[in-house]
């Protein structure tokens, strides 16, 4: 079944713990994007990955990190997360950036305390 | 910087009763506009898009879509809405190829859409 998977699904840590959120597709698409979802903000992006090796800011990149070493995984690290980082977070795949279907995984809701 | 607009947080409507819902954005070239949506507890799923062409497109589950580009408006309709349309719809638009951000997808802040037996 084509499908973005993310893990974990649910999780509360501490400030300052460092966390990797992983994200993975079986779709072989180059393109890649991290969002996070907060109530009456919609959904704004984090960082974007056009192929391995290529990633770019989106619009709210401070605080995380991301990588992507293979094209199936783009893994999102918070480096020293904070209260103001808990949030719904969602890992989308397409075959492409511009007029290209996202694919959206089933999210990922942090919660740091 | 593009930018999305949903004006209204929350609609509600009657079942079997018209749907609109607005969408305003703010781009410097021709914009590739999506809509999205949303059930409780699920990811985004794409209803519909726009690039070029006719500026009135069919998406799935019954939606339309119009681009007025002199509105700078996309918005979203259906003539009869169901139940089951009960979600949250987000409008977005992505940037085009050649420009310094092309990878860039913005997302409105959404509307919560209540239907009312």
């Amino acid at each position: 079944e084509a499908q973005v998977t993310q893990n974990p699904r649910y999780l509360i840590t501490v400030t300052g713990k460092k966390l990797t959120v992983t994200c993975s597709q079986n779709m072989n698409h180059e393109y890649m994007s991290w969002y996070r979802q907060d109530p009456g903000l919609g959904l704004r992006q984090i960082y974007y990955s056009m192929n391995v090796e290529v990633t770019d800011k989106g619009d709210v990149p401070e605080g995380y990190k991301v990588s992507r070493k293979e094209k199936r995984n783009f893994p999102l690290i918070l480096e020293s997360p904070s209260p103001n980082q808990t949030s719904l977070y969602f890992c989308a795949s397409s075959w492409g950036a511009g007029f290209y279907e996202q694919y959206f995984g089933p999210g990922t809701r942090l919660t740091v305390t | 910087a593009q930018s999305v607009t949903q004006p209204d947080i929350h609609i509600t409507v009657s079942e079997g009763a018209s749907l609109e819902l607005r969408c305003n954005y703010s781009y410097g070239a021709t914009p590739y506009l999506f809509w999205y949506v949303q059930s409780p507890g699920q990811g985004l799923q794409l209803l519909l898009k726009y690039f070029s062409g006719d500026t009135l497109v069919q998406g799935i589950k019954g939606f339309e879509a119009e681009f007025k580009r002199s509105q700078s408006s996309f918005n979203l309709r259906k003539p009869s809405v169901h139940w089951s349309d009960a979600a949250e719809y987000f409008c977005a638009v992505g940037s085009s190829a050649g420009g310094t951000s092309y990878g860039k997808l913005t997302f409105g802040q959404g509307t919560i859409l209540t239907v009312h037996p």
